[in-house]
C-alpha cells in the first residue's frame, strides 16, 4: 500500500528564516510526485510535479526535490504569505493519489 | 472562466434535505474527483471518473450520489445525511486519472 508521511506537523518559522519540509513516502512504482498548498478553507494549489530522483523544481521562494524514498521543500526567506499547509501526494501505477497530512506553516513578522 | 469552479461555496442542509454539489472545469481534462476533507484529517477520496465512467468508488455511503454527465461537469448527489458529514468537499480534475489534480475552492458543507 502507498503511504506519504510529512514531518513536521508543523512548523513556526520568523520572516527570513530559510527551512526545509520532509515528505517520505514508499509508492509502487512512483509515476510521479506533487506538492500542493493548501488555505484554510480552500482547495489545494498545485505547485509542482516531481517525477525522477534527482530532479528539482523551483518557483519564487519554494525549491522542490527528490530522492529515491523523499521529497523536500525549501522555502528560503520566507514571509508572512507563504503561511498555509503544504501537502505531499505520490502516485504509482496503481494510477491512485496517496495524499499525506501535511505540513502547517506560519511565517511570523 | 478558467479552473475547476465549485457551488455553492457554503451549504447548510438539515438530515431530512436533498441538495446537490456541481463541478465544473475548463481544463480539458479527462479525469474528475470528489474529495471529502474533514478537520485535521488527510483527503479522503470519495469517486474518481474517467472519461466520464466511474473508476473508483471508496465505500462512500449511498446518501452521496456521484453523478458524471459529460467530461466537463460532475456533481454530488446528498440525501438524508448525518452531521458527520459535514466538511469540506472537494471537487478536482486531472489530464488522466493518476496525474496532477487542480482543485477546486471547494464547498463547506454544514449538515444540522
Amino acid at each position: 500500500e502507498d503511504q506519504v508521511t510529512q514531518s513536521p506537523e508543523a512548523l513556526r518559522l520568523q520572516e527570513g528564516e530559510s527551512s526545509s519540509l520532509n515528505c517520505s513516502y514508499t509508492v509502487s512504482g512512483l509515476r510521479g510526485l506533487f506538492w500542493y498548498r493548501q488555505d484554510p478553507g480552500k482547495g489545494p494549489e498545485f505547485l509542482f510535479t516531481l517525477y525522477s530522483a534527482g530532479e528539482e523544481k523551483e518557483k519564487e521562494r519554494l525549491k522542490a526535490t527528490l530522492t529515491k524514498k523523499e521529497s523536500f521543500l525549501h522555502i528560503t526567506a520566507p514571509k508572512p504569505e507563504d503561511s498555509a499547509t503544504y501537502l505531499c501526494v505520490v502516485t504509482g501505477t496503481a494510477s491512485k493519489l496517496t495524499f499525506g497530512t501535511g505540513t502547517r506553516l506560519q511565517v511570523t513578522l | 472562466e478558467t479552473g475547476v469552479t465549485q457551488t455553492p461555496r457554503h451549504l447548510v442542509m438539515g438530515m431530512t434535505n436533498k441538495k446537490s454539489l456541481k463541478c465544473e472545469q475548463h481544463l480539458g481534462h479527462n479525469a474528475m474527483y470528489w474529495y471529502k476533507q474533514s478537520a485535521k484529517k488527510p483527503l479522503e477520496l470519495m469517486f474518481v471518473y474517467s472519461l466520464e465512467e466511474r473508476v473508483e468508488n471508496n465505500s462512500v455511503p449511498s446518501r452521496f450520489s456521484p453523478e458524471c454527465p459529460n467530461s466537463s461537469h460532475l456533481f454530488l448527489h446528498l440525501h438524508t445525511l448525518q452531521p458527520e458529514d459535514s466538511a469540506l468537499y472537494l471537487c478536482a480534475s486531472s489530464q488522466q486519472h493518476g496525474t496532477e489534480a487542480f482543485f477546486g475552492q471547494g464547498t463547506r458543507l454544514t449538515v444540522v
